[in-house]
């Protein structure tokens, strides 16, 4: 069965920071990941998508990375700022169709 | 504007009753899908739907029993409610079924069981 680990489950840091966001898989038979941001009362939206054939994306300020290989992908926040402050999580899909959302991080970033 | 769209936002009811959840999405979307997040926001896929075609069932009790009278919705309805059954119900669609589409998400039913 897989199982998603999000770390660390909560992060605090001064606004301007670059930071990292990790999520790890139990099994490694990855097809592709998303990386999603939920705000409070909200659902989820989407910030990066991770094709099956491609091994990273970017938009703006983030980067987000998978290593197959590993089961790891990580998400990368530069000059980080207040807005960011939210909740991160990853999902993976193997191509059974089947989805795994992840624990997710909760990030405050401090003006 | 709302992408997709979720309806009530949230619901109190007692054990037992039986409710429903609709949800309608404005993207031309094929695929749409519920998912229940619980109170330790642990988010899990239930059903996905692909042009009113269910294509994902995963074990869930058949008292949740989804209904898609067109692409552009699917329902969900939820009979002899349990005190489990509290979470945060949550709806997104999809371009169409392929995995490489990303989803857009309602913003979530709270559903509170007494």
């Amino acid at each position: 069965k897989q199982e998603v680990t999000q770390i660390p489950a909560a992060l605090s840091v001064p606004e301007g920071e670059n930071l990292v966001l990790n999520c790890s898989f139990t099994d490694s038979a990855i097809y592709n990941l998303q990386w999603f941001r939920q705000d409070p009362g909200k659902g989820l939206t989407s910030l990066l998508l991770i094709q099956s054939s491609q091994r990273e994306q970017t938009s703006g300020r983030l980067n987000a990375s998978l290593d197959k290989s590993s089961g790891r992908s990580t998400l990368y926040i530069a000059a980080s700022q207040p807005g960011d402050s939210a909740t991160y999580l990853c999902a993976g899909t193997n191509t059974g169709n089947q989805f795994y959302f992840g624990t997710g991080t909760s990030l405050t970033v401090i003006p | 504007d709302t992408a997709v769209s979720q309806t009530p936002k949230y619901l109190v009811t007692q054990m037992g009753n039986d409710k429903s959840i609709k949800c309608e999405q404005n993207l031309g979307h094929d695929t749409m899908y519920w998912y229940k997040q619980d109170s330790k926001k642990f988010l899990k896929i239930m059903f996905s739907y692909n042009n009113k075609e269910l294509i994902i069932n995963e074990t869930v009790p058949n008292r949740f029993s989804p209904k898609s009278p067109d692409k552009a919705h699917l329902n969900l309805h939820i009979n002899s409610l349990e005190l489990g059954d509290s979470a945060v119900y949550f709806c997104a669609s999809s371009q169409d079924r392929d995995l490489n589409q990303p989803q857009h998400f309602g913003d979530g039913t709270r559903l509170s069981i007494l």
